[in-house]
């Protein structure tokens, strides 16, 4: 069984700073990473997917991924209390994903 | 455009008692995913639908779970009997065949006292 990884936290951070989450994954030939956010009592939604290794940005959100070191991050810039939430970090694994525990968020004005 | 529709939202049953959930998933989605998320953890797949023939199952607890997605639309997954092990969120999602993008409903919290 593929595994990943991710510190449970929670992070808190001040309203207006970068928030930097991050996991790390077992399977070296993993081809595809996602991070999802979970508010409180609501379902997970699709954030960003990345593939290459290196930086992807939308909008206050990028996505890194270092293959080398099997390790996938999330930063969230300027971040606000409505970010406050958990980040699932997704690896697939054949046609299913495979999710780390989360890392609690707690974004404070 | 519709999300993933799931029922009941909550469901309290005493144990050794049976319970079933629906999922009705996105018009055109042909693969449909069931998890079971556990309070602190992240979403774990139960089975894996593309259209009526159930692909991966190879996680779902066969002695007292079973799944059916007749005419490969909606899908129910029923236990029985229920455990209170068996307390957490259901969670169905959808996606296009091959896509990356799962799209989940709003979950069934399932409490078994």
């Amino acid at each position: 069984q593929k595994e990943v990884e991710q510190n449970s936290g929670p992070l808190s951070v001040p309203e207006g700073a970068i928030a930097s989450l991050n996991c790390t994954y077992s399977d070296r030939g993993s081809q595809s990473f996602f991070w999802y956010r979970q508010y409180s009592g609501k379902s997970p939604e699709l954030i960003m997917f990345i593939y290459s290794n290196g930086d992807k940005e939308d909008g206050r959100f990028t996505a890194q991924l270092n293959k080398a070191s099997q390790y996938v991050s999330l930063l969230i810039r300027d971040s606000q209390p409505s970010d406050s939430a958990t980040y699932l970090c997704a690896v697939k694994d054949g046609n299913k994903l495979v999710f780390g525990a989360g890392t609690i968020l707690r974004v404070k004005s | 455009e519709a999300g993933v529709v799931q029922s009941p939202r909550y469901k309290i049953i005493e144990k050794k008692q049976p319970v079933a959930f629906w999922c009705n998933p996105i018009s055109g989605h042909n693969t449909l995913y069931w998890y079971l998320q556990n309070l602190g953890q992240g979403p774990e797949l139960l089975i894996r639908y593309e259209n009526e023939e159930a692909v991966d199952d190879s996680q779902l607890p066969k002695d007292r779970f079973s799944a059916e997605r007749l005419k490969g639309v909606d899908s129910t997954l029923k236990i029985q009997p229920a455990e209170l092990g068996d307390s957490a969120v259901y969670l169905c999602a959808s996606s296009l065949v091959g896509g990356d993008e799962q799209f989940f409903g709003p979950g069934t919290r399932l409490t078994v006292l």
